[in-house]
């Protein structure tokens, strides 16, 4: 998907676990994304990443964390401390700071089981 | 396109018709726009974006229209396809090189054959 692979396109999470999403893209942009996406809703922003080894906190950042070790990788991890982590999870990445020319991964479906 | 609760705003349209689809955004600030169609279990895909230098751009059978004074973007797909069908999403960003995209809430396409 136009260089950004998000893995595994469906999770299945206990209870009380924490579970980590993939995002690895092979564009050589600088600037990574996370947003989650509720049924019916637009798109939310978790944490973002504008260089690597430095990370910022988007609108919904409670119950999430992040790291950016390498340009190409940004995973998400969700916590137990997120309380209703059933949601499809978007990871994006975009050439420059200002965020424009937004590409996006095909996207991952966590469910709480 | 602004929803209300957790149901889309959904637009009907005949097959051959065209379609117009509103956003109304919230930062005067923003100075990026852009247009992203959402097919079911599948990341956004961008359609055609607009600076705020400009009121009015063509793509290939998709027009957006920008109206900074009452911060209003539309999108207009001429000549409607049942492979239009899809949910909609504007998205703003300021050029500041530290705002992500935020994106509106989105509406729903249905193209009735």
């Amino acid at each position: 998907d136009g260089g950004i692979t998000q893995s595994p396109k469906y999770l299945f999470r206990k209870e009380g676990q924490n579970v980590t999403l993939s995002c690895e893209q092979n564009l050589n942009h600088d600037a990574m994304y996370w947003y989650r996406q509720d049924p019916g809703q637009g798109l939310r922003l978790i944490y973002y990443s504008q260089i690597v080894n430095d990370f910022q906190k988007g609108d919904i950042a409670e119950g999430y964390s992040v790291s950016r070790e390498k340009k190409e990788s940004f995973p998400l991890t969700v916590t137990s401390a997120q309380k209703n982590p059933t949601a499809f999870y978007l990871c994006a990445s975009t050439r420059r700071r200002d965020g424009n020319g937004y590409t996006f991964g095909s996207g991952t479906r966590l469910t709480v089981v | 396109g602004e929803s209300v609760g957790l149901h889309l705003p959904t637009l009907s349209v005949q097959e051959g018709d065209n379609s117009i689809i509103n956003c109304a955004y919230s930062n005067s600030a923003s100075d990026y726009f852009i247009w992203y169609k959402q097919e079911s279990g599948k990341g956004p895909q961008f359609i055609i974006d607009i600076r705020s230098n400009m009121d009015k751009r063509q793509g290939q059978r998709v027009t957006v229209l920008l109206n900074k004074t009452v911060k209003h973007l539309s999108l207009q797909i001429a000549a409607t396809q049942p492979g239009d069908s899809a949910v909609y999403f504007c998205a703003e960003t300021g050029n500041s090189g530290n705002t992500p995209l935020v994106f509106g809430k989105g509406t729903r396409l249905s193209v009735i054959a």
